[in-house]
C-alpha cells in the first residue's frame, strides 16, 4: 500500500448504532498514525495519535486500535449520536524526520436521529 | 484557549489577481503547514516549515504559489496570478515536531 486508504467512503447509521471504519497505511517505515474528526464547515480536530503496534486509545464513546505490522487502524464509535456526524480522517507519518502527514480521503459518517 | 488564526476567512477575487493568505500559528509551535482542501484530492499538503525554515513545498505549484514565514508568529501563502482552479479552502496548521496538528478555520478562496 503506497497511499493511505479509508473505507467505507461514507456511512449512514441510526442513532444508537455502533459503527467502525478502517484506515490502511504503508507499514514500512511507520512512525505514527493520526485520527482527526472534521465537521462540516469547520476544521479538522485531532482525536488520537498512535505509535505502537497494539495501541488502543479511547475518548468517550470513540476508540481506535492500531496494527503497524499489517498496516491498519480501526476507529469505533459506540452508540452513535447525531453530533458524531462528521468526516473522520486518518493520516500516516513515516520515519525519517519528515513532518509530512499523508491523509486518507476520509469516511463521512451521518448519524440519523 | 490557544488556536491557529487565519485571515481572511473568505476571499473572492478575479483571475489574474494576487491573493495573500495569512496564518498565525499557536505560540510555541515550531512547525507550520499549509493545506488545500479540494473535492478531488481531499486534504493535500502544499508546504511546511520547521523553525521558520521551509522544509517541503513539493505539493505547491511553484510558478504561481509561494509560502513564507517572515517571523515565528506569521506564515503567508501567496498566489500570483490566481486562476479559477485555485478556488478551494486553504488551511494552516501548526504543531510541535511530529505531533498533533492544530488546524486553523481556513480561508475559502473563490477565483472568478
Amino acid at each position: 500500500i503506497l497511499n493511505v486508504e479509508q473505507s467505507p467512503q461514507s456511512l449512514h447509521v441510526q442513532e444508537g448504532d455502533s459503527t467502525n471504519f478502517t484506515c490502511s497505511f504503508p507499514s514500512s517505515n511507520f512512525y505514527a498514525l493520526h485520527w482527526y474528526r472534521w465537521e462540516t464547515a469547520k476544521s479538522p480536530e485531532a482525536l488520537f495519535v498512535m505509535t505502537l503496534n497494539g495501541d488502543e486509545k479511547k475518548k468517550g464513546r470513540i476508540s481506535a486500535t492500531l496494527n503497524t505490522k499489517e498496516g491498519y487502524s480501526y476507529l469505533y464509535i459506540k452508540g452513535s449520536q447525531p453530533e458524531d456526524s462528521a468526516t473522520y480522517l486518518c493520516a500516516s507519518l513515516t520515519q525519517g524526520g519528515s513532518e509530512k502527514l499523508v491523509f486518507g480521503k476520509g469516511t463521512k459518517l451521518t448519524v440519523n436521529p | 484557549d490557544a488556536r491557529v488564526t487565519q485571515t481572511p476567512r473568505h476571499k473572492v477575487t478575479e483571475m489574474g489577481q494576487e491573493v495573500t493568505m495569512r496564518c498565525q500559528p499557536i505560540l510555541g509551535h515550531n512547525t507550520v503547514f499549509w493545506y488545500r482542501q479540494t473535492m478531488m484530492q481531499g486534504l493535500e499538503l502544499l508546504a511546511y516549515f520547521r523553525n521558520r525554515a521551509p522544509l517541503d513545498d513539493s505539493g505547491m505549484p511553484k510558478d504561481r504559489f509561494s509560502a513564507e514565514m517572515p517571523d515565528a508568529t506569521l506564515a503567508t501563502l501567496k498566489i500570483q496570478p490566481s486562476e479559477p482552479r485555485d478556488s478551494a479552502v486553504y488551511f494552516c496548521a501548526s504543531g510541535l515536531r511530529q505531533g498533533v496538528q492544530y488546524f486553523g478555520p481556513g480561508t475559502r478562496l473563490t477565483v472568478l
